[in-house]
């Protein structure tokens, strides 16, 4: 049973435009989301939260959106660059425990 | 301030075997947690250590186990290697407890298993 579900494998966008990565959750008891971005060969490294008292959460390119009520929150990126081409994973914690990981959306940025 | 440090970076073993992994957290971190990454299978999360003690775990075999020492290093062991143990393990350390943490990653030990 996937608690955390990221339904779209991978994603392809063109240089400049907006990329927006999915993730959905059904257990209620998470209040911290997170998103990691993963090269190759790397460990995952953090790239914005968004606590549950909050419903978006800017950082430069980057916006997290939350919408509690239907368990799902979105990553944008605007405007999407060639590096940005990773893995993006999603994540959900109960007080800073518990961290689920979706499995991970691939995103192409095509020059 | 030193992130995660996992070692060894590669290996490789033999069915049959046993591997232990090593994982250093970021120094006033104590919780330490365990990570499998396979091709398509997304982060598979293993065991979390709190204090030295196992706090939470995943759903993996009793082959996979893991401690954590005094001053939070922890390694975690897969004995009876099996071919499909090869994937990249990753550690992660967070301070826990507060609402706001977020778990910083190693680079990873890449097992292949032959």
């Amino acid at each position: 049973d996937q608690q955390v579900k990221q339904n779209s494998p991978s994603l392809s966008v063109q240089e400049g435009r907006i990329s927006i990565l999915n993730c959905d959750y059904t257990n209620s008891m998470f209040d911290y989301f997170l998103w990691y971005k993963k090269y190759p060969a790397e460990g995952p490294t953090f790239l914005i939260s968004i606590s549950s008292i909050k419903d978006k959460n800017e950082d430069g390119r980057f916006t997290v959106f939350l919408n509690k009520s239907a368990k799902h929150l979105s990553l944008h990126i605007v405007p999407s660059q060639p590096g940005d081409s990773a893995v993006y994973f999603c994540a959900a914690s109960n007080y800073g425990q518990n961290f689920v990981f979706g499995p991970g959306t691939r995103l192409s940025v095509l020059p | 301030k030193a992130g995660v440090t996992q070692t060894p970076r590669y290996l490789i073993k033999t069915r049959g075997q046993q591997v232990t992994l090593s994982c250093s957290p970021i120094s006033g971190h104590r919780s330490v947690s365990w990570y499998q990454q396979t091709p398509g299978q997304g982060l598979q999360f293993l065991f979390e250590y709190f204090s030295e003690t196992q706090r939470n775990k995943g759903n993996f075999p009793g082959r996979f186990s893991g401690r954590q020492f005094s001053n939070s290093r922890s390694e975690m062991n897969v004995s009876t290697l099996e071919l499909g143990d090869s994937a990249l393990y990753l550690c992660a350390s967070s301070l826990a407890g507060t609402v706001a943490g977020e778990l910083f990653f190693g680079e990873g030990s890449r097992l292949t298993v032959l």
